[in-house]
Order: structure tokens, then sequence, then C-alpha cells
């Protein structure tokens, strides 16, 4: 099973709304991180918060996360079209094993 | 420029032909990683390696194997690739600093490579 699952899979909003998704994991972390990935395209790093941080900020992302739930969730604010693509949350173990979600969907309508 | 190359980028193989895709990184990082992408499964890793001469299973290894004698190379070894292999196979690397442990111990972000479109008929 998943150590990440976001939800949800997919998400359509018109250009300028807000993007929320949410991402469930399962055991002990040390840091989440958030990735974006257009279609077919290696993953590119958005984000990563500490399992001792509660929210983090950059540009128009926003990362929660919640170690008693463990969850995280990812909010866009006043979205583009160039949002438009797959999101993922990761976690790791120290050992080195990384564990990827299925994703989130997002697009993003002009 | 500070990146993941991976190659081929595309492939087409037959059942069987022992193929491999090579992945160069050039940022001096410690950790490497392949990770295989399949629709509605999100991706998976296959193996991943530490240092070199370092390696370990990722969830779905049975079918593969890795190397890692240079820091900067990991391969990704397909002895004999069948249809189920068929996949988007992505490279990554990471800087993976360990220091103690807690939250402040690691920084692990990864660089992903452009990606291999593997098909095996």
């Amino acid at each position: 099973s998943q150590q990440g699952e976001e939800d949800p899979q997919a998400l359509s909003i018109q250009e300028g709304e807000n993007a929320t998704m949410n991402c469930s994991y399962k055991t002990s972390i040390n840091n989440l991180q958030w990735y974006r990935q257009n279609s077919g395209r290696g993953l590119v790093h958005l984000i990563l918060i500490r399992s001792n941080e509660r929210e983090k900020h950059s540009g128009r992302l926003r990362v929660t996360l919640d170690t008693s739930k463990k969850s995280s969730s990812l909010l866009i604010t006043a979205s583009r079209a160039a949002d438009t693509a797959s999101y993922f949350c990761a976690t790791d173990t120290n050992a080195g094993k990384s564990t990827f979600g299925d994703g989130t969907t997002l697009t993003v309508k002009p | 420029e500070a990146q993941v190359t991976q190659n081929p980028r595309y492939l087409i193989t037959v059942t069987g032909k022992k193929l491999t895709v090579t992945c160069s990184q050039n940022m001096n990082h410690e950790y490497m990683s392949w990770y295989r992408q399949d629709p509605g499964l999100g991706l998976r890793q296959i193996y991943y390696s530490m240092n070199v001469e370092v390696t370990d299973k990722g969830d779905v290894p049975e079918g593969y194997k890795v190397s890692r004698k240079e820091k900067r190379n990991f391969p990704l070894i397909l002895e004999s690739p069948s249809p189920n292999q068929t996949s988007l196979y992505f490279c990554a690397s990471s800087l993976r600093k360990l220091f103690g442990t807690g939250p402040e111990s690691s920084y692990n972000e990864q660089f992903f490579g452009p990606g291999t479109r593997l098909t095996v008929l």
C-alpha cells in the first residue's frame, strides 16, 4: 500500500481560484515533500516541510502538516493555467526508501 | 548546468533482450534512485543507493539490477525484459546529508531526470 495517498485524484478549477490537495501517510516521518510533474516529464521539487513545522509558504504555495493525523495539504492560491500538472507528496525513511503517492491531477481552465 | 541525465529517452525492445538505461548526475549527490511510473500507480521505487557501492531494494526490485561503481552514475539493468516492465522510468539524485536524527537531520530534495519511456514487446 502507498505510504502517501493524495486526495482528490483529480481537480478541475477556473483560473484565479485556489486549489487544495491533500496527502495522507502511514509511518513516522522526518519531513514531507511536494513535487510537481508536467505530463510525461520528470518531477520537480516544490517544497519540503519538516515534521516539527506546521505550515510553510513559498510564493503562491502553502503547505500544512499535521503529524497527529499523518496528513499534509498543499494549497495553490490564485491558480494559473500554467499550474496545470500532477502533484505528488513524498516521504522518506532515514534508511533511504522513498514513497510517493499516486498524485492529484490539477487542471486549471483559463 | 546541474542536472540528471538519462539515456535512452525512448526504447522499444523485445522480450528477453538485455538492456541498460544509464543515469548520470553532475551535482556530486550521494543518493540516487530509480522509479517507475505507471498509470494509476504513481511512482514506485525500484532501487536506491545511499553512496558508492551501496544499493538497496525499493518496493518493486524484481527483474531489475543496479550498480553504483562511481558517485555520478547509477545504471538500471534489465537482464531479461518482459512486457510488464513496459513503463516510464525516472532516475533521481539527492544530496541527502544526514546530520544526526530528527526533522532537522536530513535534506533530501530529489532532482529527477527527464524519464525513459520503455516498451517491451
